[in-house]
């Protein structure tokens, strides 16, 4: 079955220290991956997405995230994190054939000044 | 444009009230339309998603149900609220190709009593 694994809840970092946020799927095919993250009371934002190509994919607000098909990993990487930065962050593969998502339970991430 | 608007942001409703959320898209035609569900403290649960006018497919057995009278408006309906069905309620677009990111409204947050 098709899944996506986030496996920190939640993660607190100092600004301006180095962030990774981890995923893992499990897909039968080639997936679509996306990063979307989340602040408090609205709708998602996509910060990056990998369809193919260069496994290692840049974003908005300094993301990126490097797929890595031996580990079906997706993880997200920040090197200076901005107080800013703190929000929840949902991992999500797919679509499939029949046009749905898969998301992750999400990683909510706390920012100490 | 890839605008979603959501009404009404928030809503209070006493248990066995009706529903009756509205999710309007701007943009392409023939938009794949999902209404998602997010409790507190949990990831997104795919309620309900659409393929075009007056196609819905249904993914949770509940007291829920959704329409799509028009290609760019999606309806969340309920005759009987249960308290269980409080929450953050998005709607969400994608285009037809299979491998598009999904575009999320701003949310209505709903609280049963």
């Amino acid at each position: 079955a098709q899944s996506v694994t986030q496996p920190d809840i939640h993660i607190t970092v100092s600004e301006g220290a180095s962030l990774e946020l981890r995923c893992n799927y499990s897909y039968g095919a080639t997936p679509y991956l996306f990063w979307y993250v989340q602040s408090p009371g609205q709708g998602l934002q996509l910060l990056l997405k990998y369809f193919s190509g260069d496994t290692l994919v840049q974003g908005i607000k300094g993301f990126e995230a490097e797929f890595k098909r031996s580990q079906s990993s997706f993880n997200l990487r920040k090197p200076s994190v901005h107080w800013s930065d703190a929000a929840e962050y949902f991992c999500a593969v797919g679509p499939s054939g029949t046009y749905k998502y898969i998301f992750g339970t999400g990683t909510r991430l706390k920012v100490l000044a | 444009s890839q605008t979603i608007h959501q009404w009404p942001a928030t809503l209070v409703q006493p248990v066995g009230s009706p529903l009756s959320l509205e999710c309007t898209v701007e943009g392409t035609s023939n938009p794949n339309l999902y209404w998602y569900r997010q409790a507190a403290g949990r990831g997104l649960q795919l309620l309900f998603y659409s393929v075009g006018i007056g196609q819905i497919s249904s993914e949770v057995p509940q007291n829920l149900s959704a329409s799509r009278p028009q290609d760019r408006q999606f309806i969340l309906s309920s005759k009987k609220l249960l308290l269980s069905d409080s929450g953050f309620y998005l709607c969400a677009r994608s285009d037809g190709s299979s491998y598009n990111e999904q575009f999320f409204g701003p949310g209505t947050r709903l609280t049963v009593l």
